[in-house]
Order: C-alpha cells, then structure tokens, then sequence
C-alpha cells in the first residue's frame, strides 16, 4: 500500500533564509505526488504537482520540489522564507483511484 | 472558475439534530471527495463520487450520510451525530481521471462542532 512520511512535525525557519520540507513516499508504480499547504482552519491549496517529466516542478509562491526515485523523496523547497508562508504543509501520493494518501504533515513557523 | 465552496462555513449542532453541509463546484468535475480533518491531523478521506455514483465509502459510520444530487453538488447529511465528529470537513474535487492523475481542487471547508 501506498504511504507518506513527512519526518519533520514542526520546523521554524528565519524570514528570508531558505527552506526544505522533506517527503518520503511508498509506492509501487511511478507516483503521482502532491504537495498541499494549509492556512488554519482553512482548506488546502495546491502548491504544486509531480506526475512524469522533469523531476524538477515550479510551483505557485516560489515553492519547488525535486523528485528523487532513487531516494523515494519530494523534498520541498523555498529560497527565501516569508512571514506569510507559515502555515502546515502535506506532502501526498495518489492512488490508481485518484484517492490521496497524505503524509502527518509539517508545521512551518517563520521568526522574524 | 476555479472554485470550490462550502456552506456553511461554521455549524453547531447538538446530538439530535439533522444538518446538512454543501459543496459546490462549476469547473466541469466528475469526481467529488468528502474529507473529514481532526485538529493537527491529515485530512481522511470519508466518500468518492464519480459521475454521481458513489465510489468509495471508507468505513464511515451511518449516522454521515452524502448525496450527489447532480455533477455540480454533493452534500453531506448529518444525523445523531457524536462529540467526537466535531471537525473541519472538506470537500474536493477533480476532472474524475482514473489511474492517479488527478488533482483535487479543496473548498475552504465547514467546522463542524457537536454539542
């Protein structure tokens, strides 16, 4: 069965210094991987998609991921953190029925 | 449009009562999602409908009980439900691929609490 490991349950990050939220995923065909972020008590926005191709992705707010097959990794990352970026983020995999296995997810804290 | 609402946003109800919560969406979706999210936890995944049928019931008690009315609409009815199914519930949607392609569109979701 599918599965995702976020490692991290919280991380705090200076404003302006660089950032990267690891995933690790379980799975048997190529993944279809997802990174979500959410805002409190608010829904989830998708920061950006991996299904084939470049294993580099260029998602919205200046976040981008590398997908790692032979690390089963996909680790996201931001140059320069904003205040505005804390926040919880899910990393997930999808299933053959387009069901979302999320990973616990990875609260982000931004100090100033 | 690339939006999918929910109403309402905040609901309180008590053990007896019979509510409803709604999810709309006009981008053309086949595929529509219930999501149930408990404080500090992942979203889990209650009901799939795809094409208005329903796909995939995860286990979910009797007392939730969802609705497809057309490909743009999906309830969810409550009833008799307990303390601990106070939560925010999300609803989402997707084109409705088969083979895991799919990226699912969330609404900001209702925070449900039981009294």
């Amino acid at each position: 069965a599918q599965s995702v490991t976020q490692p991290d349950i919280h991380i705090t990050v200076s404003e302006g210094a660089s950032l990267e939220l690891r995933c690790n995923y379980s799975y048997g065909a190529t993944p279809y991987l997802f990174w979500y972020v959410q805002s409190p008590g608010q829904g989830l926005q998708l920061l950006l998609k991996y299904f084939s191709g470049d294993t580099l992705v260029q998602g919205i707010k200046g976040f981008e991921a590398e997908f790692k097959r032979s690390q089963s990794s996909f680790n996201l990352r931001k140059p320069s953190v904003h205040w505005s970026d804390a926040a919880e983020y899910f990393c997930a995999v999808v299933s053959g029925y387009s069901t979302l296995t999320f990973g616990k997810g990875t609260m982000l804290l931004v100090s100033p | 449009d690339t939006e999918v609402t929910q109403t309402p946003k905040h609901l309180v109800m008590g053990m007896t009562n019979k509510k409803s919560l709604k999810c709309e969406q006009h981008m053309g979706h086949r595929a529509m999602y219930w999501y149930k999210q408990k404080a500090k936890k992942p979203p889990e995944l209650m009901f799939v409908y795809s094409y208005e049928k329903l796909s995939i019931n995860e286990s979910v008690p009797s007392r939730f009980s969802p609705e497809c009315p057309n490909s743009s609409l999906l309830n969810l009815h409550l009833h008799a439900l307990q303390p601990e199914d106070s939560a925010l519930y999300l609803c989402a949607s997707s084109q409705g691929e088969r083979g895991g392609s799919d990226e699912q569109f969330f609404g900001p979701g209702t925070r449900l609490t039981v009294l």
